[in-house]
């Protein structure tokens, strides 16, 4: 069974304070790992996919990296419109069903 | 408007009562799905559909009963409420062509069964 764990729980930053935060997962075998991003009272909102270890992505103050064993999604400077819940979901080889974490809330202060 | 859309967004039902939640998406994906969100759990897959017609259980699909006649709509169907099905639900859907797989989400239903 694919399972995902997430860390921290919660995440709490100053404005411009640079963190990181952690997805470990385990599939049998890996088609993607997806980021999704989550505003209170909103769906998920999709952010990045990576298919292999190795890889990276960016977009603006986030940078998803992927390892055989976890990824992690980096937010440099951040602003107080990066404070949302932010999911990690696997997706195994020929399915297209996916198992997420229980997400990490972070909070920017001003 | 284009997407995938949900409804009603809120609902208020009492224990036994049935109750339909939609889901309808104008991309003509083949792929839809539902979940559902608690405190502490995340997204848990309850349905699937690959297909019109064609329909899979998820991870927690006990109480839930769904059908999709259409490939654009995939209504899910709690047959007699119960508290434990409060919960916040949300519908996605993919195209399921080439690597990308994305699915992409509606802005959920918040249902309190009382």
């Amino acid at each position: 069974e694919d399972q995902v764990t997430q860390s921290p729980e919660a995440l709490r930053l100053q404005e411009g304070e640079s963190s990181s935060l952690n997805c470990s997962y385990t599939v049998s075998g890996l088609r993607g790992l997806f980021w999704y991003r989550q505003d209170p009272g909103k769906g998920p909102e999709f952010l990045f996919t990576l298919y292999s270890a190795g890889e990276e992505k960016e977009k603006e103050r986030l940078k998803a990296t992927l390892t055989k064993k976890e990824s992690f999604l980096h937010i440099t400077a951040p602003k107080p419109e990066d404070s949302a819940t932010y999911l990690c979901a696997v997706q195994a080889i020929n399915d297209y069903k996916l198992s997420f974490g229980a997400g990490t809330t972070v909070t920017v202060r001003a | 408007d284009a997407g995938i859309t949900q409804s009603p967004r809120y609902k208020i039902t009492e224990t036994g009562r049935q109750v339909t939640l939609m889901c309808h998406q104008t991309w003509s994906h083949s792929y839809m799905f539902w979940y559902r969100q608690d405190l502490g759990h995340g997204l848990r897959l309850i349905y699937y559909s690959a297909a019109a017609d064609i329909t899979d259980k998820g991870e927690v699909p006990d109480g839930y009963v769904v059908s999709r006649s259409k490939t654009e709509n995939f209504p899910l169907t709690l047959e007699s409420a119960t508290r434990s099905q409060t919960s916040v639900y949300f519908c996605a859907s993919t195209s399921g062509r080439g690597n990308k797989n994305i699915q992409y989400f509606g802005a959920g239903t918040r249902l309190s069964v009382l």
